[in-house]
């Protein structure tokens, strides 16, 4: 079975740019969370989904939206890009909005100029 | 906000030896206490985890040690491998705000 998967694996942006990173769960998971992981550090929480609707929103600003298609997939999108958005984005899926083990993708890397 | 402490911050261990990490936390409202290993490259991959109602678990070489009024739980990697170096995260969990607190990391490296 397939995994969570990401895209793009890399990108590179200049700052003021939109940037946005796609995500598809593991089939039969209903619930998708975005991470953000600076070099170095553990992951952040950004966001988390589940049946198309926010179920929970970390500490970032407003230029970080996402959404939640029907069929499960999930976008996260960064306006105006800056300098320190330069990381790992992790995207994980779940069975369910409070299911105890996320399964995690292997991140799309930014790069902002 | 919430902290979530992890220590040491890198570890060396010899094949064979056994491997610690220690994660504190402070809010009291975390009730699911997991351990993600990170391969470079790759994203998290949960290892282990813990609810709060026993204090001890092991799955093969790897344990968890949880003390509630301490607030600390604990990874131990017995007989060490090359194959186990890694970054590890503790990541406590509550179900109110949906989210983990990742820790900030523990690079552990085996040697051969």
């Amino acid at each position: 079975d397939a995994g969570v998967t990401q895209s793009p694996t890399h990108l590179i942006k200049t700052r003021g740019q939109h940037v946005t990173l796609r995500c598809s769960p593991i089939s039969g998971h209903k619930s998708v969370s975005w991470y953000q992981q600076v070099l170095g550090q553990g992951p952040q929480f950004i966001f988390q989904y589940y049946e198309k609707e926010e179920r929970g929103r970390g500490n970032f600003p407003d230029r970080f939206s996402a959404r939640q298609f029907p069929n499960y997939s999930s976008e996260l999108n960064v306006n105006a890009l800056l300098l320190g958005d330069s990381a790992l984005y992790l995207c994980a899926s779940s069975l369910g909005a409070d299911t105890g083990e996320l399964f995690f993708g292997e991140g799309s890397r930014l790069t902002v100029l | 906000q919430q902290q979530v402490k992890q220590s040491p911050q890198s570890l060396i261990v010899q094949k064979g030896g056994i491997s610690i990490i220690n994660c504190a936390y402070e809010n009291t409202a975390f009730d699911y206490f997991p351990w993600y290993q990170q391969f470079p490259g790759k994203g998290p991959a949960l290892l282990i985890a813990i609810r709060p109602d026993v204090s001890e678990k092991k799955e093969g070489r790897f344990t968890i040690s949880f003390n509630k009024s301490a607030k600390q739980f604990s990874l131990h990697i017995m007989d060490s491998q090359p194959g186990d170096s890694a970054t590890y995260f503790c990541a406590p969990y509550y179900n109110y705000g949906q989210n983990f607190v990742f820790g900030p990391g523990t690079r552990l490296s085996v040697l051969p």
